[in-house]
């Protein structure tokens, strides 16, 4: 059974468009979220939360957790082509032994 | 250098050989992970390592995989009678870990493994 579950798996929007992407995760010693974007190899860092109604905000990007739901959303407003890429949420918990557990990503292709 | 480093960025060996893929952290991090990634899917955990604890091995797929970091810092996972379901891109990433710390990872360009 999968931890980290992210929704929709892949997404096609056009140039402009504002994006929602979903991450449900479990509450197990849960420290924080943690959201990626991955466009070749290396997942970059976006975002890290850890309370939950506070948003985060980068530029055209933001999200917020809610830790009573169990679940963030990224957005993206005024999306460009450059923002095509898999977006990776994580889960950051454990009991002695932090670790990541990341769900399968979202998929997100910008057209122009 | 600046980033964490893995070495080869590509490998391609034959079902039954043994491969090692190599990862340099970002020096002054004591955490160590890596992580598998097949086509379409997720990151998949595979071992976690921080500072002289015993490492956390609960996500090797199997007796084939071990993996070692020596002096605190450069890591090699390795892969012995490779199998085709093994094909995969390996990431490391290491982090500043610490109770307080609530992990953001560094990733590496990470090692594409074929297994013919």
């Amino acid at each position: 059974e999968d931890k980290v579950v992210q929704s929709p798996l892949s997404l096609v929007v056009h140039e402009g468009d504002t994006v929602t992407l979903n991450c449900s995760y479990e509450v197990t010693n849960f420290r924080s979220l943690l959201w990626y974007k991955q466009e070749k190899k290396a997942p970059t860092f976006l975002f890290m939360l850890t309370s939950s109604g506070i948003e985060k905000k980068s530029g055209r990007l933001s999200s917020i957790l809610d830790k009573k739901e169990l679940f963030s959303i990224l957005n993206i407003t005024a999306t460009q082509t450059g923002d095509s890429a898999v977006y990776l949420c994580a889960d950051y918990s454990g009991a002695g032994s932090y670790q990541l557990t990341f769900g399968k990503g979202t998929k997100l292709s910008v057209i122009p | 250098g600046a980033g964490v480093s893995q070495s080869p960025s590509n490998k391609v060996t034959e079902k039954g050989k043994d491969v090692e893929l190599r990862c340099d952290p970002i020096s002054g991090h004591t955490a160590l992970y890596w992580y598998r990634q097949s086509l379409g899917q997720g990151l998949e955990f595979l071992i976690y390592f921080q500072g002289n604890s015993a490492p956390d091995k609960s996500g090797l797929p199997s007796d084939r995989f071990s993996a070692e970091r020596t002096g605190g810092s450069v890591s090699t996972l390795t892969i012995q009678r490779t199998q085709q379901e093994d094909s995969a891109v390996y990431l490391c990433a290491s982090s500043l870990n610490s109770p307080q710390n609530t992990g953001e990872l560094f990733f590496g360009e990470g090692s594409r493994l074929t297994v013919l």
